[in-house]
């Protein structure tokens, strides 16, 4: 069965802190990759997806993530997180039998002023 | 553009009475809309799929005759708890699918449910 793993539960930094979010999926055919954010008490916001072509994708609010095809990976990344970047972020691919999305478990971000 | 609402945005119940939340597509045509639900601090899981004019799918595990889906047009998707209990108690979060842009999904706000 299709799989989204985020490796980190939970990610503490500091403002000015560069960020990296890790993200496989196990699916074989051609993937759609996303990354959405919860913000605290809102609804999922797309950050940023990925169709085809370059894989070095850049997304909202300065967010930019890659997709390595051999490492079956869609990391994002941020160079410099801010306090307002406090948020769940969720790794997605529309890997679904239905067409539908299938997510990780989301990486809680807390970022300290 | 892509907008999706939900309606309601919270609700409270006892335990026994139904529950209908609204989805719906604002400026787009949706073939097809997706239910999910999300547990505090878990992520989305599907819950079902409905397509317009048809019967939904469900996941497994997931009680069609408890979670009933009907998507009357091509617009608005409703999604009726029956007789809800503290357990079905989370968070309920429709997308759509225009069926121009296929590969992409458009999530509404969510809808918190708490059942008393």
């Amino acid at each position: 069965a299709q799989s989204v793993s985020q490796h980190n539960h939970h990610v503490i930094l500091s403002e000015a802190a560069s960020l990296e979010l890790g993200c496989n999926y196990s699916y074989g055919g051609t993937v759609n990759l996303f990354w959405y954010v919860q913000y605290p008490g809102q609804h999922l916001q797309l950050l940023l997806k990925y169709f085809s072509g370059d894989p070095l994708v850049k997304g909202i609010k300065g967010f930019e993530a890659e997709f390595i095809k051999s490492k079956f990976s869609f990391n994002l990344r941020k160079p410099s997180v801010q306090w307002s970047d406090t948020a769940e972020y969720f790794c997605a691919v529309n890997g679904g039998s239905q067409g539908n999305l299938i997510f990780g478990k989301g990486t809680k971000l807390s970022v300290k002023p | 553009g892509a907008v999706v609402s939900q309606h309601p945005s919270w609700v409270i119940c006892k335990s026994g009475t139904s529950v209908k939340i609204e989805c719906r597509s604002l400026d787009f045509q949706a073939t097809t809309m997706f239910w999910y639900r999300q547990f505090p601090k878990q992520s989305l899981m599907l819950m079902a799929t409905s397509n317009e004019g048809s019967k939904a799918t469900y996941e497994q595990g997931v009680e069609k005759d408890k979670f009933l889906i009907n998507h009357a047009s091509l617009t608005l998707s409703t999604l009726t708890v029956t007789s809800a209990h503290p357990e079905d108690s989370s968070f309920y979060i429709c997308s759509a699918r225009d069926g121009d842009r296929y590969n992409e999904q458009f999530f509404g706000p969510g809808t918190r449910l708490t059942v008393l």
